[in-house]
């Protein structure tokens, strides 16, 4: 079935530097992408939605200089956490939308950020 | 604004005891209705759906949620659980214009003991 793999699953960084995070739809072709964001116990928060060839459109509080998200392909959706801080950590999921059946998402495993 | 609110944030059973989870949501507009489930170390995966028709949608391993519109309310219901439904469960909506953004609750950890 389709697949949704993120990339790292785990990351630690130092405090001021950047990471990256990839989001690869598998099997399908996604032309829309979602970044969510989770913080221990708490519900799925939608950071923002990513187009192919378009710019990125973020949900409101979400710093888009901050989290600099890309979608330069079909099938591949990043998100750059730049200048990261302690307050950064969080689990990080996408989720990618089939284009081609139009109404189903899957998402991937999650990523999890530590910032020391 | 759109909001899912989720009664349980963790629930305790035995086996073989039926299962409720409650689920409301608060939309000005026509939504669709989901319930994801996620194991222990594994991704979020769709229980059910609600887009229209039957209030009463059946998914995969014997759950089943009931869409009632007066309460804005899409309750999980299993009737007998198993060890092996240990996981976080979370009810998702999203406005019936687009399947784009979901509006997740804070989900609820259930537990299963043998």
């Amino acid at each position: 079935g389709a697949v949704v793999s993120q990339h790292p699953s785990r990351v630690i960084c130092k405090s001021g530097t950047s990471v990256k995070i990839e989001c690869r739809s598998l099997d399908f072709q996604a032309t829309t992408m979602f970044w969510y964001r989770q913080f221990p116990k708490q519900s799925l928060m939608l950071m923002a939605t990513s187009n192919e060839g378009s710019k990125a459109t973020y949900e409101q509080g979400v710093e888009k200089d901050k989290f600099l998200i890309n979608h330069a392909s079909l099938t591949l959706s990043t998100l750059t956490v730049t200048s990261a801080h302690p307050e950064d950590s969080s689990f990080y999921i996408c989720s990618a939308r089939d284009s081609l059946t139009g109404n189903t998402i899957y998402f991937g495993e999650g990523s999890w950020l530590t910032v020391v | 604004a759109q909001s899912v609110s989720q009664h349980n944030h963790h629930v305790i059973l035995s086996e073989a005891a039926s299962l409720e989870l409650g689920c409301n949501y608060s939309y000005g507009g026509t939504v669709n209705l989901f319930w994801y489930v996620q194991y222990p170390g594994q991704h979020l995966q769709l229980l059910l759906k609600y887009f229209s028709g039957d209030p009463l949608v059946k998914g995969i391993k014997g759950f089943e949620a009931e869409f009632i519109k007066s309460k804005f309310s899409f309750n999980l219901r299993k009737p007998s659980v198993q060890w092996s439904d240990t996981a976080e469960y979370f009810c998702a909506v999203s406005p019936a214009s687009g399947y784009n953004k979901l509006i997740f609750g804070a989900g609820t950890r259930l537990a299963v003991h043998p």
